[in-house]
């Protein structure tokens, strides 16, 4: 099956600082590529996605970016804040395309 | 309903005894997910359903765990005869889109199962 690797597994950073996730995917076929946000006592809430005929995609702080080729995406957090600390899942889809393999997740601290 | 509602959500059981687990999904969506979420893990598949059809149930651990979807919107996950390392999150999940997925998943807050 996939196998999805995300690194680091914590990370903390400064109020204002940049973050950085990174995941790879093993299955070529893989074409949608969500990152999903998860608080403490609550389920995973997608917070943005790329597909695979994009290479970069931005919404106001975060963008992901994808290179198909080495098959890693990255989750970019700018200007971090407080609220901002949670745990981050990427997620690839799978060949057939019906169900979702995700991360071990990246436990980001933002500290004020 | 307006979110993905799951039942309950802590659950205690000892060893050997059946639990059933609920999932109600968003009334309009097609696809229903289970997940089971280890402590310090990311989810990890167990089954999915496009309304009643079941057609991956490969993420299953044994032949102890089934779920069913009998009319296509409420999902019931039962373990029989639990075992310790069944413990877990489960998670519950769904989404508008058909067979092939690349949209979004909408997750409930989950069943926290506890075998002693």
């Amino acid at each position: 099956g996939e196998n999805v690797e995300q690194h680091p597994s914590t990370l903390s950073v400064q109020e204002g600082d940049s973050a950085v996730i990174k995941c790879t995917y093993s299955d070529s076929a893989s074409n949608y590529f969500p990152w999903y946000k998860q608080e403490l006592g609550k389920g995973p809430q997608l917070i943005i996605d790329i597909r695979s005929n994009v290479g970069e995609k931005k919404d106001q702080r975060i963008a992901v970016t994808l290179n198909k080729t080495a098959k890693h995406f990255s989750l970019h957090i700018t200007e971090t804040q407080p609220e901002d600390s949670a745990v981050y899942f990427c997620a690839t889809n799978t060949r057939t395309g019906n169900q979702f393999y995700f991360g071990t997740g990246t436990s980001l601290t933002v500290i004020p | 309903g307006a979110g993905v509602s799951q039942s309950p959500r802590y659950k205690v059981t000892k060893r050997g005894q059946d639990v059933t687990l609920r999932c109600d999904p968003i009334s309009s969506h097609a696809t229903l997910y289970w997940y089971q979420q280890a402590l310090g893990q990311g989810p990890e598949f167990l089954t999915y359903f496009n309304y009643e059809a079941q057609p991956d149930k490969s993420g299953l651990p044994s032949d102890r765990f089934s779920a069913e979807r009998p009319e296509g919107s409420i999902s019931t996950l039962t373990i029989q005869r639990t075992e310790q390392r069944d413990s877990a999150m489960y998670r519950c999940a769904s989404s508008p889109s058909g067979t092939r997925v690349n949209g979004e998943l909408f997750f409930g807050e989950g069943s926290r199962l506890t075998v002693l």
